[in-house]
């Protein structure tokens, strides 16, 4: 059974960084490009950004390059994304979902991380 | 970026009757053999679930009672007959370029 494990709620303060994790199993952890998503309190869906876990090249949404890091650890099976600088704007809860190979979607999902950034 | 605009905002269906969504993209997503446009439903406290992929494939596991429509620029995601668990939020996404965007959302009430 596929499954994504994300980390536990994060309260942060503001001008820090924050790192999550998605612990993976399941699947052949390197097969599947590993997305991170966006979702502000009551809103919409954002695409952050992708990484491909078996040579750990990127994709990031112009909006977020400079905010995010996506990395991963082939041996523990696990992606991570740092969020640097934080602000309030950064609050939201924050999501991996791994692309499923032939058909783009995202077909599995982590259970999401709440990040809240207050001094 | 593409814009993706969902219409209508919220809907309230009757039980039993046709919910019907609509996405609207900025730009067509679509070549001659495939159409990168999917479908998520989200409950509240939930992460999404793909519904649709490729603008009509059903996803393993889903109910036959949804079904998506379309190609090029606009989209249509059916429910029928609404059942109480389809109350959620549905999202559309596309994956033709980066960086992917989803559509606003649609929130689904069952009367």
């Amino acid at each position: 059974e596929v499954q994504l494990q994300q980390s536990g709620p994060e309260l942060v303060k503001p001008g820090t960084s924050v790192k999550i994790s998605c612990k993976t199993s399941g699947y052949t952890f390197t097969k599947n490009t590993m997305h991170w998503v966006k979702q502000s309190h009551g809103k919409s869906l954002e695409w952050i950004g992708g990484i491909n876990p078996n040579n750990g090249d990127t994709n990031y949404n112009q909006q977020f390059k400079g905010k995010a890091t996506l990395t991963v650890d082939k041996s523990s099976t696990t992606a991570y994304m740092e969020l640097r600088s934080l602000t309030s704007e950064d609050s939201a809860v924050y999501y991996c979902a791994r692309e499923d190979r032939y058909d783009d979607a995202m077909d599995y999902w982590g259970q999401g991380t709440s990040v809240t950034v207050s001094s | 970026d593409i814009v993706l605009t969902q219409s209508p905002a919220s809907l309230i269906v009757s039980l039993g009757q046709r919910a019907t969504i609509s996405c609207r993209a900025s730009q067509s997503v679509s070549t001659s053999s495939y159409t990168y446009m999917h479908w998520y439903q989200q409950k509240p406290g939930q992460p999404p679930k793909l519904l649709i992929k490729f603008a009509s494939n059903l996803e393993s596991g889903v109910p036959a009672r949804f079904s998506g429509s379309g190609s090029g620029t606009d989209f249509t995601l059916n429910i029928h007959p609404v059942e109480e668990e389809d109350t959620a939020t549905y999202y559309c996404q596309h994956s033709w370029e980066i960086p992917y965007t989803f559509g606003g959302g649609t929130k689904l009430e069952i009367k």
